[in-house]
């Protein structure tokens, strides 16, 4: 099982700060997605990128997906008390099940007022 | 708007009972999972099912059956629930070949065995 190593775990952040959280593999994906959950809520996809090297914008949202397609960062500008939840990658690798979707352990995001 | 349904938010079951989750989607899509969360852990998958009766085994299936009758529904059965099967249960559906599609998910169920 492909193993998806997030960082930080969790994060702690004033209002209007800047973050950045890694999503790391030894393997290379295929494709990589990018989901929120909020506190009793499901996840919910905010991106997907598939080629190496990708940039995507969502708003103050900044999706990098690296070259090799072993690693990706979200990027987050002037951060708001609404972006607060627990922020999950997940991929499917190269050659393995096309059903199959790995999750990261999360990054907990907690924006301060 | 996809709607994936979970029909119980909050369980709380006893050491050998039998546990059914039940998980609905109404947007016909073939592909379903059952996921379980736990502080820490992340996402685990369970099983995932790609059509009616179909279903293969994901990372952590020992314990765990499920049921895919009918497309639009997939259950989860613990056949004896055990203290370390309390979690957080994520279901969640996605379309068929869509393999960069998105996993749409409902609220959890989140089961106490006690």
């Amino acid at each position: 099982t492909q193993l998806l190593e997030q960082s930080p775990q969790f994060l702690s952040i004033q209002e209007g700060e800047n973050l950045t959280v890694y999503c790391n593999s030894s393997s290379v994906f295929s494709s990589l997605q990018w989901y929120r959950q909020e506190p009793g809520e499901g996840p919910v996809l905010l991106v997907t990128v598939v080629t190496g090297g990708e940039v995507k914008k969502l708003k103050r949202l900044t999706f990098q997906f690296g070259d090799a397609r072993k690693d990706s960062s979200l990027h987050i500008t002037a951060a708001q008390p609404g972006d607060t939840g627990l922020y999950l990658c997940a991929a499917r690798n190269s050659g393995g099940s096309n059903y199959k979707l790995t999750f990261g352990k999360g990054t907990l995001l907690t924006v301060n007022p | 708007d996809v709607k994936v349904t979970q029909s119980s938010r909050y369980l709380v079951k006893r050491t050998g009972e039998k546990v059914f989750l039940e998980c609905v989607q109404d947007m016909d899509h073939e592909n379903m999972f059952w996921y379980r969360q736990d502080p820490g852990l992340g996402l685990r998958l369970i099983y995932f099912s790609y059509d009616v009766k179909m279903k293969e085994k994901g990372d952590i299936p020992e314990g765990y059956s499920v049921s895919r009758e009918k497309k639009e529904r997939f259950s989860l059965i613990l056949e004896s629930a055990s203290t370390n099967q309390t979690s957080m249960y994520l279901c969640a559906s996605r379309r068929a070949g869509a393999y960069t599609g998105e996993l749409f998910f409902g609220e959890g169920s989140r089961l106490t065995v006690l």
